[in-house]
C-alpha cells in the first residue's frame, strides 16, 4: 500500500493568513492526489483533484500543487469557514489511501 | 445533485456482522462511470478505504479487509450495502459511503454521506 504522510498534524492560524499543508507519498504517484475538507459532524468535501484541479464551487483561495511524492495544499487567505480538518488521498493505485489529516484551528 | 445517506445499527456485538446501507438520491447508482465506495475512520485514526461496487456488481476490496467484507448494489432501490463479518472492537468507526468518480482515469470521492458511527461491543 502507498503510505500518505501529512504535516503538520495541526496548526493554529489567524483569519487572513496564508496556510500551507504538505502531503508526502511513500512512492511516486504522479499527480494522482486529491484534497478534502471536513468540518465536525459533516461529510468530507472534495476540494482539489488530480493534484491541482479545483473542484467546481470551491473558492479560488484554495490551490494544490506538486507531483511525484510531494504535494501542497495552500489556502491563500484563511477565512472563518476554513477552520476544519484537511486530508490528502492518493488515487494512483488500489487500495486508495489517505493522509492522517491536518486540523486547522483558530489562533 | 447527488446525495448519499448511510443507515444501519449504531451498535453491533463482537463477532457478529456489521450491516450498513447507503441510499442514493438525486442520481442513479446505475450511472456509468461511477463506483460506489465505503470508507471508515476509527476513533483517533485516519480514513481507510474499505471497497467499492459497480452497478453491474463488480467489486474491489481493500486487501486488509477482503476476507470479511461484502459490498453489494441494489439498482431497484438505488442503494448499495456493506457487510463486515466477525467484527471486533477494532471495527468501531464512523462509516462513510461515497461516490467513487473515475473520469479519464482520474479518481476521487465525491460526494460523501454524513457518516454513521458504529460501535462494536460485547
Amino acid at each position: 500500500d502507498i503510505q500518505m504522510t501529512q504535516s503538520p498534524s495541526s496548526l493554529s492560524a489567524s483569519v487572513g493568513d496564508r496556510v500551507t499543508i504538505t502531503c508526502r507519498a511513500s512512492q511516486s504517484i504522479s499527480s494522482y492526489l486529491n484534497w478534502y475538507q471536513q468540518k465536525p459532524g459533516k461529510a468530507p468535501k472534495l476540494l482539489i483533484y488530480a493534484g491541482y484541479s479545483l473542484q467546481s464551487g470551491v473558492p479560488s483561495r484554495f490551490s494544490g500543487s506538486g507531483s511525484g511524492t510531494d504535494f501542497t495544499l495552500t489556502i491563500s487567505s484563511l477565512q472563518p469557514e476554513d477552520f476544519a480538518s484537511y486530508y490528502c488521498q492518493q488515487s494512483y493505485s488500489t487500495p486508495k489511501t489517505f493522509g492522517q489529516g491536518t486540523k486547522v484551528e483558530i489562533k | 445533485q447527488v446525495q448519499l445517506q448511510e443507515s444501519g445499527p449504531g451498535l453491533v456485538k463482537t463477532s457478529e456482522t456489521l450491516s450498513l446501507t447507503c441510499i442514493v438520491s438525486g442520481g442513479s447508482v446505475s450511472s456509468g462511470g461511477y463506483y460506489w465506495s465505503w470508507i471508515r475512520r476509527p476513533p483517533g485514526k485516519g480514513l481507510e478505504w474499505i471497497g467499492h461496487v459497480y452497478y453491474r456488481g463488480n467489486t474491489n476490496y481493500n486487501p486488509s479487509l477482503k476476507s470479511r467484507v461484502t459490498i453489494s448494489v441494489d439498482t431497484s432501490k438505488n442503494q448499495f450495502s456493506l457487510k463486515l463479518r466477525s467484527v471486533t472492537a477494532a471495527d468501531t468507526a464512523v462509516y462513510y459511503c461515497a461516490r467513487d468518480v473515475a473520469v479519464a482515469a482520474i479518481q476521487r470521492f465525491d460526494p460523501w454521506g454524513q457518516g454513521t458511527l458504529v460501535t462494536v461491543s460485547s
